[in-house]
């Protein structure tokens, strides 16, 4: 079974203070990560599409990485603002049969 | 405007009671597919398309049908709901494939069944 972990599962950062966490997937049949942002009574939205390993996306003062050979990303925050509390989400797409599997995802909490 | 919907956006219904949730994309995209969420549990699709007449099982799809007939749309149905079926539920559609390409979600359908 094919699994995607995320941690932690939650964070409460102080706002200006930058944070990362991690999204692990497993390394054999990699095809692709996506990392989504799911606010609160919202849909979820795309962040980056990652396909290549040593991949780094960037967008705005969000950045992720990419390490297929071990099996983990990064997704960065940079001075952590309230309106970047959201649960962030991973999915791991196995090539073999076009499912995606996501991560049960990591609730950040921005403190003022 | 580009966009997925979804409907109806809230529902109640009755065990046993058959029910079919729409959704629909205006972007040409090539595939579709269906999520559940449920507390502590995450995203887990139920069916995809990767076109037209081309569908696949996900992680969970007992007691869920799906169709493609024609590329914007991609219904979900429930033939015979039980109340282990309420959850919330997600459209997303991709230009094709999601290896290059990200997700686009709909705006979720929350189902009760009792």
């Amino acid at each position: 079974i094919l699994n995607v972990e995320q941690s932690p599962q939650s964070l409460h950062v102080q706002e200006g203070d930058s944070t990362n966490f991690t999204c692990s997937f497993p390394s054999s049949n990699f095809y692709a990560l996506h990392w989504y942002r799911w606010e609160t009574a919202k849909s979820p939205e795309a962040l980056f599409v990652m396909t290549l390993n040593g991949d780094e996306k960037k967008k705005g003062r969000i950045s992720a990485t990419l390490n297929t050979k071990e099996g983990y990303s990064y997704l960065y925050i940079k001075g952590s603002q309230p309106e970047d509390s959201a649960t962030y989400l991973c999915a791991f797409w196995v090539n073999r049969d076009d499912k995606i599997i996501f991560g049960k995802g990591t609730r950040l909490h921005i403190l003022p | 405007e580009a966009q997925v919907t979804q409907n109806p956006r809230y529902l109640i219904t009755v065990t046993g009671k058959k029910l079919t949730v729409t959704c629909s994309q205006n972007m040409n995209h090539e595939y579709m597919s269906w999520y559940r969420q449920d507390p502590g549990l995450g995203l887990r699709q139920i069916y995809y398309s990767m076109n037209v007449e081309v569908t696949d099982k996900g992680d969970v799809p007992e007691g869920y049908k799906v169709s493609r007939k024609e590329k914007r749309n991609f219904p979900l149905i429930l033939e015979s709901p039980s109340p282990n079926q309420t959850s919330l539920y997600f459209c997303a559609s991709s230009l094709q494939g999601p290896d290059y390409n990200e997700q686009f979600f709909g705006p979720g359908t929350r189902l009760t069944v009792l």
